[in-house]
């Protein structure tokens, strides 16, 4: 069946532009994670939905970051006016069950989006 | 505070060589371990998780808790090992409780 999928796959943003990215969950998981990944780094927990709530945004690293998932399956990353520092890529990953239940479920990753900022 | 700690940033071993990637953690209490994997050109995936003790892809990994390790180790590497490791770890109550927090990863490569 069909994966996480993210777009756009590559984004390049001049500095003070805003940007949004999207991920398409698999279809039917409650859980969705985003995280950043540095050049050279491993992935950073940026935020956590479970279904529509936003149940932790604490990695968010500025108030210029802000994430939604409205309907409890798609959902979009914002960036508003981008610094050169959020050049990474951002990867979304997508759990069937709520987190607790059974321990922490396994994340499905999409692909990522880059994000470079001139 | 939680911490992954993987200190190799590469490793290079041979065909048929056994093969040890190394990660140490740090943590408040409980955790679950993970090993991620990502090839070339594909997306990260779970390799395996320390709860299943189950061999994947001729893979294991330990997890030791007096030493707070968990690494991750092939007795026979194959070419088609080549690919990131990383180790992640995730809290099973309280606030951490689902996310994963990794390290930096180590790249393998397996020569012919």
């Amino acid at each position: 069946g069909a994966g996480v999928s993210q777009s756009p796959r590559y984004k390049v943003a001049k500095r003070g532009q805003d940007v949004a990215l999207r991920c398409d969950p698999i279809s039917g998981h409650v859980s969705l994670f985003w995280y950043q990944q540095a050049l050279g780094q491993g992935p950073e927990f940026l935020t956590y939905f479970q279904n529509e709530a936003q149940l932790d945004k604490s990695g968010l690293p500025s108030d210029r970051f802000f994430a939604e998932r409205p309907e409890g399956s798609v959902s979009t990353l914002k960036i508003q006016r981008t610094q050169q520092e959020d050049s990474a890529v951002y990867l979304c990953a997508s759990s069937l069950a709520y987190q607790g239940n059974y321990g922490t479920d396994t994340q499905y990753f999409g692909p990522g989006t880059r994000l470079t900022v001139l | 505070a939680q911490r992954v700690t993987q200190p190799e940033k590469l490793l290079s071993v041979f065909k048929g060589a056994p093969v040890e990637l190394k990660c140490n953690y740090s943590y408040s209490g409980s955790p679950e371990l993970f090993w991620y994997v990502q090839y070339s050109r594909q997306r990260l995936q779970l390799l395996l998780r320390h709860i299943s003790r189950e061999s994947i892809k001729g893979f294991t990994a330990d997890l030791n808790k007096g030493e707070t390790s968990f690494h991750l180790k092939k007795p026979f590497a194959q070419e088609e090992d080549s690919a990131m490791y990383y180790c992640a770890l995730s809290g099973i109550r309280g606030s951490t409780l689902g996310r994963l927090y990794f390290g930096r990863g180590t790249q393998l490569t397996v020569w012919p």
